[in-house]
């Protein structure tokens, strides 16, 4: 089975700093994807950027950059720029062969002026 | 704008009432899932469907039903809710082929069982 851990309950970052947060995975699939979802208090979960296993490039969309290291299987989201906008709860997950997702326990990103 | 509309934002209940949570969505997706929302836990798998009258248990089944007899319905049953069962619950849906885009989500709704 699939798991997703997410290490870092709370964060906090200074805006117009940058922060990176940390997400593991474990799976013995070698096809399969990887997301950042955002939830912020309207409960709407949003995504942010997703990565294919089988891409070495690392995604980026606007602010938000991931580091895929997959020998490690590791999969850290940095967002540039923080902005108010950015506080919110953010989670890991994972899709391989079946078309679910399995979902860290999230880190709630604060966000100062 | 593609959307996934839970029915209800907020549901209070009472321990013992059969509770149903409607997710309704528009974009022909076959795939269809149930997830429970928890602080600390993250998000957990209750049911998923991959077709109309499919469906599949997740990691948490124990307590609940669904319900898919239309492509674009999936109704989560508590056949007698229990006050351990008061949580945010979020239906997503996702295509057949292109699971890799990840799913969209509604709303969630909150239920509390009192």
């Amino acid at each position: 089975a699939q798991t997703v851990t997410q290490s870092q309950p709370e964060m906090s970052v200074q805006e117009a700093e940058t922060v990176t947060l940390s997400c593991t995975y474990d799976t013995s699939e070698s096809d399969y994807y990887l997301f950042w979802y955002k939830q912020p208090p309207s409960r709407q979960m949003i995504l942010v950027i997703r990565q294919e296993a089988y891409k070495q490039q690392n995604a980026t969309e606007n602010r938000f950059s991931v580091n895929f290291q997959k020998a490690a299987k590791s999969f850290s989201l940095k967002i540039s720029d923080s902005q108010l906008g950015d506080a919110a709860m953010y989670f890991c997950a994972y899709t391989g062969t079946a078309s679910k997702l399995t979902f860290g326990t999230g880190t709630r990103l604060q966000v100062t002026l | 704008d593609v959307k996934v509309t839970q029915s209800s934002r907020y549901l209070v209940k009472r321990t013992g009432e059969k509770v149903f949570l409607e997710c309704v969505q528009d974009m022909d997706h076959e795939n269809m899932f149930w997830y429970r929302q928890d602080p600390g836990l993250g998000l957990r798998l209750i049911y998923f469907s991959y077709d109309v009258k499919m469906k599949e248990k997740g990691d948490i089944p124990e307590g609940y039903s669904v319900s898919r007899e239309k492509k674009e319905r999936f109704s989560l049953i508590l056949e007698s809710a229990s006050t351990n069962q008061t949580s945010m619950y979020l239906c997503a849906s996702s295509p057949l082929i292109g699971g890799q885009a990840g799913g969209t989500f509604g709303s969630g709704t909150r239920l509390t069982v009192v």
